[in-house]
Order: C-alpha cells, then sequence, then structure tokens
C-alpha cells in the first residue's frame, strides 16, 4: 500500500527555534509537496519538489526552506519559527503522470 | 491564484439523503481530482475525472465536469453519518508538479 510517512504528528517549538518536517515516501515518486493548512484557508503550497536537489516555490514560501537530497525524503525547514507558523503541515507525493497525490497524515505545529 | 473553490463552504444533511458539492476553476485542465479529509488527517483521493469525461461514477459517488463553465460536481448519494468529512476539489497544473486545492466544503451527515 502506497505510504507517505511525517515523521512527527505533533510537535511544540519556542519562537526563534529551528523547525525540521520530514517526509518520506515509498512509492519512487517524482515529486513532493510541502502544504500548510489553516481553518478557512484551505490548503496553500509552501514548496514543492519535481526532482532530487530541484525545488520550486509554491504560494507561501516566505519563512520556509526545503531540501530534497535523496528521492523518497522531503524536508522542511522553518529556520526561525513564528507563532504565525503554528499551523497543520500536509507532506503529499505524486508520480510525474499527475493522475493522484497522496498525503501524509500531518503535523500539528504549536509555536510558542 | 489557480485553485480550485468549492461551494458551498458548509452542508449539514440527515443519513440517507445525497448531498451535492461543487467546484469552479480558473484554468484550462488535464483532469480534476476530488479529495476527502477526515477532521485532523491527510487527504484521501476519492475520484478522477478527465477533461474529455463529463460524468464518472465510483460506488456512491458521482462526479461530472463541464469544461465550458469551468465547473465540477460531486454528488454522494445515500449519504451515511461516516462521510461527514471535509470535501476537497485538485487541479493538477502545469507538468503535473503543481497540484492547487479549493477551500473545501465540510460535509456534516446527521445520523
Amino acid at each position: 500500500d502506497v505510504k507517505v510517512t511525517q515523521s512527527s504528528r505533533y510537535l511544540v517549538k519556542r519562537t526563534g527555534e529551528k523547525v525540521f518536517l520530514e517526509c518520506v515516501q515509498d512509492m519512487d515518486h517524482e515529486n513532493m509537496f510541502w502544504y500548510r493548512q489553516d481553518p478557512g484557508l484551505g490548503l496553500r503550497l509552501i514548496y514543492f519538489s519535481y526532482d532530487v536537489k530541484m525545488k520550486e516555490k509554491g504560494d507561501i514560501p516566505e519563512g520556509y526552506s526545503v531540501s530534497r537530497e535523496k528521492k523518497e525524503r522531503f524536508s522542511l525547514i522553518l529556520e526561525s519559527a513564528s507563532t504565525n507558523q503554528t499551523s497543520m503541515y500536509l507532506c503529499a507525493s505524486s508520480n510525474s503522470r499527475g493522475n493522484t497525490i497522496y498525503f501524509g497524515e500531518g503535523s500539528w505545529l504549536t509555536v510558542v | 491564484s489557480q485553485q480550485g473553490e468549492e461551494d458551498p463552504q458548509a452542508l449539514s444533511i440527515q443519513e440517507g439523503e445525497n448531498a451535492t458539492m461543487n467546484c469552479s476553476y480558473k484554468t484550462s485542465i488535464n483532469n480534476l481530482q476530488w479529495y476527502r479529509q477526515n477532521s485532523g488527517r491527510g487527504l484521501v483521493h476519492l475520484i478522477l475525472i478527465r477533461s474529455n469525461e463529463r460524468e464518472k461514477h465510483s460506488g456512491r459517488l458521482r462526479v461530472t465536469l463541464d469544461t465550458s463553465k469551468k465547473s465540477s460536481s460531486l454528488l454522494i448519494t445515500a449519504s451515511r453519518a461516516a462521510d461527514t468529512a471535509s470535501y476537497f476539489c485538485a487541479t493538477p497544473l502545469y507538468n503535473f508538479n503543481k497540484f492547487y486545492f479549493g477551500s473545501g466544503t465540510k460535509l456534516n451527515v446527521k445520523p
């Protein structure tokens, strides 16, 4: 069965901390995504990657960076966490044919 | 924004009734997909309809697509309490490297 695994389900971090959210997929997908989901705002694309070491900005990249050193792993980095980054973060992957996007279970991040 | 937008934002019905939710999008598409999200969880793919299709069925789900109006609808027939969830439409863009989602329709099915 296809699987996208997010390493942390719930995190609490302090303002200014560096935060890593890790995501691994086991489907050999080319594309990987990080979304942020907030009430009333739906899913907003932060970054996506279409190949190893390749990345493109989504709609809200400010305050975030990403890393894709291996095909199966896509990391989201908050260099200096702020309270307005408190949110649910969803990782996803898809193949290059764009038929289906598979999501992880989400990571709830609270920045205090 | 290239997002699809779902309508209504929220829908409350009784078990056994049908639920219809709509999606509008802005650009030409290759396909349109519907996803479901249970509270606090990730999204799960429900159904895909290609741009050359007008209607598609999967179990109790029926999806229609009108490319001239840039709209799609999802019908859930004979709804169950377990259908309570948020439903999103998604459109892959460019070379399928980007998916854009709307804000979702929150469906509540009362037992």
